[in-house]
């Protein structure tokens, strides 16, 4: 069936080194890609999206890669902060609908001052 | 703007009995979708509601519904819980022509 997995559900880092949390999914006709970031206590919170036919897209200290060919999806972190320590999921959706996603089991990130 | 809203914040309910959980979306959205998330887990898609309609629905039994009301507000209700029913009930807004989805911070549902 449909899946989306991560392939570390930990990672710790030193505050000032960049991040890069991993993610794997299996359906190919997934077409809209969604980051999310999840502290203790609260709901998933948007960080970047990319859709199938791009294969980078940068943001504001996070980048995102996307390759096709081996349905692999990674989340970069420029710099990271204390402040990025959080559960971090990918989720995958079909037609571009972002309110029906299917999300792997997140990465825990760590950063030690 | 307030964002996604949820109440409550926290319910403990027993064994049976059923429940009610309460979304609003953020402004200007008309899409409602509701996750479970087990503790540890990622979010599980539930449903997902439109123009007061389910228009997709996960792999979820009957005892979980939902509604949707004309001002794009929505309500989960889940009958004879479970104790495997324990876990974050999340809420989603989006458009139903746009990308991203918002998500509120959730409802804690213990079932003892």
């Amino acid at each position: 069936g449909e899946s989306v997995g991560l392939h570390l559900p930990t990672l710790s880092v030193q505050e000032g080194d960049n991040s890069i949390i991993n993610c794997a999914y299996s359906n190919s006709a997934s077409d809209y890609f969604i980051w999310y970031k999840q502290e203790s206590g609260k709901g998933p919170q948007f960080i970047i999206d990319i859709r199938s036919n791009m294969d980078k897209r940068q943001g504001q200290r996070v980048t995102v890669l996307l390759n096709k060919t081996v349905k692999h999806l990674s989340l970069q972190i420029a710099a990271t902060q204390p402040g990025d320590s959080a559960v971090y999921f990918c989720a995958e959706n079909i037609e571009t609908n972002a309110g029906k996603s299917t999300f792997g089991d997140g990465t825990t990130l760590t950063v030690k001052p | 703007d307030a964002g996604v809203t949820q109440s409550p914040t926290h319910l403990i309910k027993t064994r049976g009995q059923q429940v009610t959980l309460r979304c609003s979306p953020k402004s200007g959205h008309d899409t409602v979708s509701w996750y479970q998330q087990a503790l540890g887990q990622g979010p599980q898609f539930i449903f997902q509601y439109y123009e007061e309609e389910e228009r997709q629905r996960g792999n979820f039994p009957d005892r979980f519904s939902g509604h949707q009301f004309p001002n794009y507000s929505s309500e989960l209700n889940v009958n004879a819980l479970l104790l495997g029913d324990s876990a974050l009930y999340l809420c989603a807004s989006s458009l139903t022509q746009g990308d991203n989805a918002f998500f509120g911070p959730g409802t804690r549902l213990t079932v003892l």
